[in-house]
């Protein structure tokens, strides 16, 4: 079984540029979270959904940050205007079981370098 | 203070040594995570535990809830060990997972 798909890997922006981020969690994984890991630090949610509602997103920038999960199974982050302090790893992470009790399965990431 | 400390931040260990990073945290849990990471690479999740002890292949992970501390452990460890290793805690069906800044282990041949 397909783990949890990210796209792009990797992603090279210029400063005020906007940018979408794609994860497909495993199938039947009713939870997914958004994640932001800067270097050397461990990483810090974003975002988190059970189904299609977004159950926790306190920690988003919402200025510039928005995310969707409209038929509850992929999900789309993105920035803009993207700034340079949004360089960084963007991880996406589900479970199939809410509240933060079921193992987590992460996906690869998406690296962002903005210039 | 963060809410879960993990120690040493760095680690350099020869291969064939057995290795322990620890992992404390200050608020209550319902589960605790331990996570390995590989440079460039996604993080897989290598035990999810409430109370006592697991262990899978060379990794063994311990938690004690009163002392709210929790130990890693690698047997005969090997450069293939070399990752960071970031444990984390959840507080229940209304928190999130809070994360420790990880551990990086370089195993050395």
């Amino acid at each position: 079984e397909a783990g949890v798909v990210q796209s792009p890997r990797y992603k090279i922006i210029e400063k005020k540029q906007p940018v979408a981020f794609w994860c497909n969690p495993i199938s039947g994984h009713n939870t997914l979270y958004w994640y932001l890991q800067n270097l050397g630090q461990g990483p810090e949610l974003l975002i988190r959904y059970e189904n299609e509602e977004a159950v926790d997103d306190s920690q988003l920038p919402k200025d510039r940050f928005s995310a969707e999960r409209l038929k509850g199974v992929d999900s789309t982050l993105k920035i803009q205007p993207a700034e340079l302090g949004d360089s960084a790893v963007y991880l996406c992470a589900s479970s199939s079981q809410g509240g933060d009790t079921g193992e987590l399965f992460f996906g690869e990431g998406s690296r962002l370098t903005v210039l | 203070k963060n809410e879960v400390e993990q120690s040493p931040q760095n680690l350099t260990a020869q291969e064939g040594e057995f290795i322990t990073i620890n992992c404390s945290y200050s608020v209550g849990i319902s589960a605790l995570h331990w996570l390995q990471q590989h440079p460039g690479g996604g993080i897989v999740s290598l035990f999810m535990l409430s109370s006592g002890k697991k262990k899978h292949g060379r990794l063994i992970a311990t938690i004690n809830i009163q002392e709210k501390h929790s130990s890693l452990h690698i047997t005969a460890s090997h450069p293939r060990d070399s990752a960071v290793y970031i444990c984390a805690v959840s507080k229940g069906s209304q928190g999130n997972l809070i994360f420790g800044k990880g551990t990086k282990l370089s195993v050395k041949p």
